[in-house]
C-alpha cells in the first residue's frame, strides 16, 4: 500500500518558536489534508490542499502542497502551549477513490 | 453544524466477547468510514460506506469484524470475538463526496477499546 514518511517523530520546542514538519511519498497525491489529535479525541481537521504549489494558511499555521506532488508541509508559527499535540498529515494517492493515507504523526510539545 | 457522533466513548470488554460501536456521520455526508487507531500510530482505514453500500473493506478482519449503515446515515461496527489485539481507538469519519466535491474527512471523537 501507500506509504507516507512524516517528520520529525516528535518535537519538544519553547513558546514563542516556530515549528516546521513535512510528509513526503513516492506517490503522487491529488490532496493532502493536516489534522491535529489531542489525547483522548478524534483529529481535528486543519487545512486541506488540492492543487500543487498551494500554500494555505489557517491562523498561525501554513501549509504547503509540494511542488512534485509528492510532498507537504506544515509549519506552526509563534507556538503556544495550546499547540501540544499530534499532527497527521493524511494524503489521498491519485485513484485512491476517497481513501486516505496517514503519516504516523508528529508529537509537539511546546515547553511555556 | 453538528459534528460525528459515536458511542460509547470507552469499552472494556474480555477476550472473546463482542461489542459493537455506533456511529452518527455529519447530516448529507454521503461517505463514512471506521478507522481503526493503534497507540502511537496513524488511523487505518478498515472500512468505507458510499450511502449504504461498501466502497471498500480490503483491511476489514472479516472473520471477526462486521459492519453495516443499512440506511445510508448512521453506521454500527461490531467485533466478534474480540482478541487482546483489538484494544485501540476506534474512530468514525465522513466526507460530502458526491461528484468528487471534496475529500476533506471529519473524525468523531472515538471510541477507546480495552480488550482484557
Amino acid at each position: 500500500g501507500q506509504q507516507l514518511n512524516q517528520s520529525p517523530q516528535s518535537m519538544f520546542i519553547q513558546e514563542g518558536e516556530d515549528v516546521s514538519m513535512n510528509c513526503t511519498s513516492s506517490s503522487i497525491f491529488n490532496t493532502w489534508l493536516w489534522y491535529k489529535q489531542d489525547p483522548g479525541e478524534g483529529p481535528v481537521l486543519l487545512i486541506a490542499l488540492y492543487k500543487a504549489g498551494e500554500l494555505t494558511s489557517n491562523g498561525r499555521l501554513t501549509a504547503q502542497f509540494g511542488i512534485t506532488r509528492k510532498d507537504s508541509f506544515l509549519n506552526i508559527s509563534a507556538s503556544i502551549p495550546s499547540d501540544v499535540g499530534i499532527y497527521f498529515c493524511a494524503g489521498l494517492p491519485v485513484g485512491s477513490n476517497y481513501k486516505l493515507t496517514f503519516g504516523k504523526g508528529t508529537l509537539l510539545t511546546v515547553n511555556p | 453544524e453538528a459534528g460525528v457522533a459515536q458511542s460509547p466513548r470507552y469499552k472494556i470488554i474480555e477476550k472473546r466477547q463482542s461489542v459493537a460501536f455506533w456511529c452518527n456521520p455529519i447530516s448529507g455526508h454521503a461517505t463514512l468510514y471506521w478507522y481503526q487507531q493503534i497507540l502511537g500510530q496513524g488511523p487505518k482505514l478498515l472500512i468505507q460506506f458510499q450511502n449504504n453500500g461498501v466502497v471498500d473493506d480490503s483491511q476489514l478482519p472479516k472473520d471477526r469484524f462486521s459492519a453495516e449503515r443499512l440506511k445510508g446515515v448512521d453506521s454500527t461496527l461490531k467485533i466478534q470475538p474480540a482478541k487482546l489485539e483489538d484494544s485501540a481507538v476506534y474512530l468514525c469519519a465522513s466526507s460530502f463526496n458526491i461528484g468528487g466535491a471534496t475529500s476533506e474527512q471529519y473524525f468523531g471523537p472515538g471510541t477507546r477499546l480495552t480488550v482484557t
